[in-house]
């Protein structure tokens, strides 16, 4: 199965701040790459999908780039309703699999 | 407005067999599929099996000796059977409508899940 290895595992942030996060893949997925967002005690929301494309009604503060190996979410202008656990998702090979997530806490 | 909604025990003998509904409303079965996720507590994601619109199924290779989904179409339901259930299955358990942008389908809309402890 295609491993999805996200980086770092948490993140200790303030609002306003510019975030940075990872995600690798252990084989080429192309752009076939989502990310989604779950704040604590809810459903996944997806954010972006192929890689950079914002899904409906995300805030443009939410940047997602990269492609073959490679991905980034950036967080621009960090909000405190953005505080969650981010997770990508590779679709390119069956069958579908996770990152394991990056959690985004205040500092 | 598009709904989706888990149902079924909250806790299961290690052994036995897990039986999960997901009622749907606002869209047609025949016009979308449902995956279902699951997610181990304080764990990731695991994609586990789609029922595609036109009926067929994929599963996800590590689950498939033990997992079935099937759906009735009248009633706007589909179901999750997994047998052999272990403590590891333990879990929150998603059905997902799949949603197409780009050629590919995407998790739009997520129910609200439903936690399953297995108990051995």
């Amino acid at each position: 199965n295609t491993v999805m290895s996200q980086s770092p595992t948490s993140m200790f942030i303030s609002v306003g701040d510019r975030v940075t996060m990872n995600c690798k893949a252990s084989q080429n997925v192309g752009t076939n790459v989502d990310w989604y967002q779950q704040k604590t005690g809810q459903s996944p929301k997806l954010l972006i999908y192929g890689a950079s494309n914002r899904y409906t009604g995300v805030p443009d503060r939410f940047t997602g780039s990269g492609s073959g190996t490679d991905f980034t979410l950036t967080i621009s202008n960090m909000q405190a309703e953005d505080l969650a656990l981010y997770y990508c998702l590779q679709y390119d090979f069956n069958p579908r699999t996770f990152g394991g997530g990056t959690k985004l806490e205040l500092k | 407005q598009v709904q989706l909604k888990e149902s079924g025990p909250v806790l299961v003998q290690a052994s036995e067999t897990l039986s999960l509904t997901c009622t749907v409303s606002g869209f047609s079965l025949t016009n979308y599929g449902v995956i279902w996720v699951r997610q181990p507590p304080g764990k990731g994601l695991e994609w586990m099996g789609i029922m595609w619109r036109n009926g067929n199924t994929d599963y996800n290779s590590a689950l498939k000796s033990r997992l079935s989904i099937n759906r009735d179409t009248s009633k706007s339901q589909v179901f999750l059977k997994m047998n052999s259930l272990q403590t590891d299955d333990t879990a929150i358990y998603y059905c997902t409508r799949a949603d197409y942008y780009d050629g590919y389908y995407h998790f739009a809309y997520w129910g609200q899940g439903t936690l399953v402890t297995v108990s051995s």
